[in-house]
């Protein structure tokens, strides 16, 4: 089955702290992306980052890098130096090749950043 | 004008009301979607349009109804709703396939009472 898991309900980070969000995924298809998507409370759902199955990097985007461990299934966002606007709900989707336009969604994890 | 954009952003209805939420996108893509996001929820894809043909309809009852004029319009079309349905209701838009994501619009949030 294919399925995406996020084991992090919610996480407290201090400001200027980097921040991890766990994201493992499970699929047979050797062909698929993987998303992250941040929501703030304006309920917006803004794509921050991509990871291709057979891309041989991790991918980054400015303070967003995506740890990819394909055998370990896992593709996890790491956020550096945190800031009081990354606040917010984090989603990790997959999309694979014969999923018929679906992304497949974790159910979230809500990030809040302390001052 | 760029990206995608839903309006209204709110929306309060009677279970009676007929309405209509819109969605525009301003990127060339050609394939168009519904979402419903609930409280405590996962995302649930409602509708897909590719090249304005409807591709894929997840068991929705039929007082949603969606329409799709051109590549760059979509509608959900509400009549008699129900209290469950108060949601925050998604448009994206993708490159045929989606297979590098989707753009995303800020939601309609629809309290139904």
């Amino acid at each position: 089955a294919q399925k995406i898991t996020q084991t992090q309900p919610g996480m407290f980070v201090q400001e200027k702290e980097a921040v991890t969000l766990d994201c493992t995924y499970d699929t047979s298809d050797p062909s698929y992306g993987l998303f992250w998507y941040k929501q703030p409370s304006s309920g917006e759902m803004i794509f921050l980052i991509y990871q291709g199955s057979y891309d041989q990097q991790n991918a980054t985007e400015g303070r967003y890098s995506l740890n990819f461990q394909k055998a370990r299934k896992s593709a996890n966002l790491v956020i550096s130096a945190s800031q009081l606007g990354d606040s917010a709900m984090y989603f990790c989707a997959m999309r694979v090749l014969d999923s018929n336009y679906q992304l497949i969604w974790g159910a979230g994890t809500k990030l809040i950043i302390k001052p | 004008e760029t990206g995608v954009t839903q309006t209204p952003r709110h929306l309060v209805m009677g279970m009676t009301n007929k309405k209509s939420l819109k969605c525009e996108q301003h990127l060339g893509h050609n394939a168009m979607y519904w979402y419903k996001q609930s409280a405590k929820k996962p995302l649930e894809l409602m509708f897909v349009y590719s090249l304005e043909e409807r591709v894929e309809n997840n068991s929705v009852p039929s007082r949603f109804s969606p329409e799709c004029p051109n590549s760059s319009h979509l509608f959900l079309h509400l009549h008699t709703l129900q209290p469950e349905d108060s949601a925050l209701y998604l448009c994206a838009s993708s490159q045929e396939g989606g297979y590098y994501g989707y753009t995303f619009g800020s939601g309609t949030r629809l309290t139904v009472v």
